[in-house]
């Protein structure tokens, strides 16, 4: 069965805090994605990777940043938390070009940031 | 730019009674189109899609889809619903193997007893 694992179903932590999500997949799969989804704006891209060590911004990077040093992890930072930053936070990925396959979610974190 | 437009944020009804969910889409160059749902307090689930051939897309839950290329649209119906149907249902697309989906803002469905 297929998996996308995140570290935290929810968390609360502190204006100006250092947040890290964390993001697994065991599906071997090169693409990966961080989005935000906020009551009544869907689901908004942050960042996404194509291969290890590559990132491309989504449409709200600001105020965020990612890392991605293994295929099967990919790391969302916070650098410096903000109440604006409270959100319910989804990771995905899909395999690469050539299939059009589906984007595989993991649970979500719901981070509340005080 | 490409977008999507889910043109009602909440429909409620009534169990056993068909629903539409609606979607349209704008975009310059051919799309793949994508309905996901999100039980409450879980992630998206991919319930149907649509890449080529067929425009009538047959998903899981009993749940299909129509594509219309002129109306640029990709509705969701369902015959008849169930209360476990509550949910949120996203629309969505891309244009290549490795590009973000892009989402609409969502439609929560409501199913009354």
């Amino acid at each position: 069965d297929v998996k996308v694992t995140q570290s935290s179903r929810y968390l609360v932590k502190r204006t100006g805090e250092k947040v890290f999500l964390e993001c697994v997949q065991d599906m071997d799969h090169e693409n990966m994605f961080w989005y935000r989804q906020d009551p009544g704006l869907g689901l908004r891209l942050i960042y996404f990777s194509y291969d290890v060590k590559m990132k491309e911004k989504g449409d709200i990077p600001e105020g965020y940043s990612v890392s991605r040093e293994k295929k099967e992890r990919f790391s969302l930072i916070l650098e410096s938390a903000s109440t604006n930053q409270t959100s319910m936070y989804l990771c995905a990925s899909t395999m690469t070009s050539g299939r059009i396959g589906e984007q595989f979610f993991g649970p979500g974190t719901r981070l509340t940031v005080l | 730019a490409q977008s999507v437009t889910q043109l009602d944020s909440q429909v409620p009804v009534f169990e056993e009674a068909p629903v539409e969910l609606r979607c349209n889409y704008s975009s310059s160059v051919s799309v793949y189109l994508f309905w996901y749902v999100q039980y409450p307090n879980q992630g998206l689930q991919l319930l149907l899609k649509y890449l080529s051939g067929s425009t009538l897309v047959k998903g899981i839950n009993g749940f299909e889809a129509e594509f219309n290329k002129s109306q640029t649209s990709f509705h969701l119906r369902k015959p008849s619903v169930h209360i476990s149907d509550t949910a949120e249902y996203f629309c969505a697309l891309r244009n290549s193997g490795n590009t973000p989906l892009v989402f609409g803002k969502g439609t929560r469905l409501s199913v009354i007893a």
